[in-house]
C-alpha cells in the first residue's frame, strides 16, 4: 500500500496570502496518477487536480499541482474566504487507492 | 446535471448487515468505473471500494475485503456496497464517487463526482 504524508496537519493563513502544501509519497507515483482534492464540512469533496497538475472543470487558475516520483505540492495564489477548508491529496495508480490524512486550511 | 444520491444508511448492531445504495444521473453510468469512500467522525478520507465500468472488476480496500461487496446494476443506473460483519470501525459517511474518465486499462482515475454521503453507524 502507498501511503501519503501530508504536511502540514494545519496552517493558519489570511486571505490573499499564498500557500504550498506538501503530499509525499511512500513510493514513486507516476505523475499521471496523484490527485488533489478540496473538502468542506456537510459538503461533498471537490476534485482540483489531476495528474498532478491539470485543473479539473471549473478551478480557478490560482489553483496549481506540480511534482513528480513521491514529491508532489499544492499552491494556492491569493488565498480567497472559500478557500479555507481541509485538503487532501490521493494516489490512484495502484489498488488500494489511498488518501493523505489532510491538511487544514483555516482562517487566521 | 450530474448528480449521485446515496441511501440506505443507518443504524445497526455489530455483526449485522447493511445495503446501500447510489443512484447517478445526468451521465452514462455504465461507461464509468465508481467507488466508495468512507469518512469516520473526526478522520480523513479513506478509499473503501471500486468497481471498473469496462469489465465490472471490483477492488476493496484490505480493512473490509471478504466484509463488504460493491456492485452496480447498469439498467438502475445504481451502485450498490453491501456490508456484511460490520463493526464499531465502520461507523462512517460513506459517499459514493465517479471516475474521471473511461475506458482505462492502466492504473485508476481521480473522482470528479461525488454523492453528499449516508451516514452508517455500527454500535450496540
Amino acid at each position: 500500500e502507498i501511503v501519503l504524508t501530508q504536511s502540514p496537519g494545519t496552517l493558519s493563513l489570511s486571505p490573499g496570502e499564498g500557500v504550498t502544501l506538501s503530499c509525499m509519497a511512500s513510493q514513486s507515483v507516476s505523475s499521471s496518477y496523484l490527485a488533489w482534492y478540496q473538502h468542506k464540512p456537510g459538503q461533498a469533496p471537490r476534485l482540483l487536480i489531476y495528474g498532478a497538475s491539470s485543473r479539473a472543470t471549473g478551478i480557478p487558475d490560482r489553483f496549481s499541482g506540480s511534482g513528480s516520483g513521491t514529491d508532489f505540492t499544492l499552491t494556492i495564489n491569493r488565498l480567497e474566504p472559500e478557500d479555507f477548508a481541509v485538503y487532501y491529496c490521493q494516489q490512484y495508480i495502484t489498488s488500494p487507492q489511498t488518501f493523505g490524512q489532510g491538511t487544514k486550511l483555516e482562517i487566521k | 446535471e450530474v448528480q449521485l444520491l446515496e441511501s440506505g444508511g443507518g443504524f445497526v448492531q455489530p455483526g449485522g448487515s447493511l445495503r446501500l445504495s447510489c443512484a447517478a444521473s445526468g451521465f452514462t453510468f455504465s461507461s464509468y468505473g465508481m467507488n466508495w469512500v468512507r469518512q469516520a467522525p473526526g478522520k480523513g478520507l479513506e478509499w473503501v471500494a471500486g468497481i471498473r465500468g469496462r469489465d465490472d472488476t471490483t477492488y476493496y480496500a484490505d480493512s473490509v475485503k471478504g466484509r463488504f461487496t460493491i456492485s452496480r446494476d447498469n439498467s438502475k443506473n445504481t451502485l450498490y456496497l453491501q456490508m456484511n460483519s460490520l463493526r464499531a470501525e465502520d461507523t462512517a459517511l460513506y459517499s459514493c464517487a465517479k471516475d474521471r474518465r473511461s475506458g482505462y486499462t492502466y492504473g485508476f482515475s481521480a473522482f470528479d463526482i461525488w454523492g453528499q454521503g449516508t451516514m452508517v453507524t455500527v454500535s450496540s
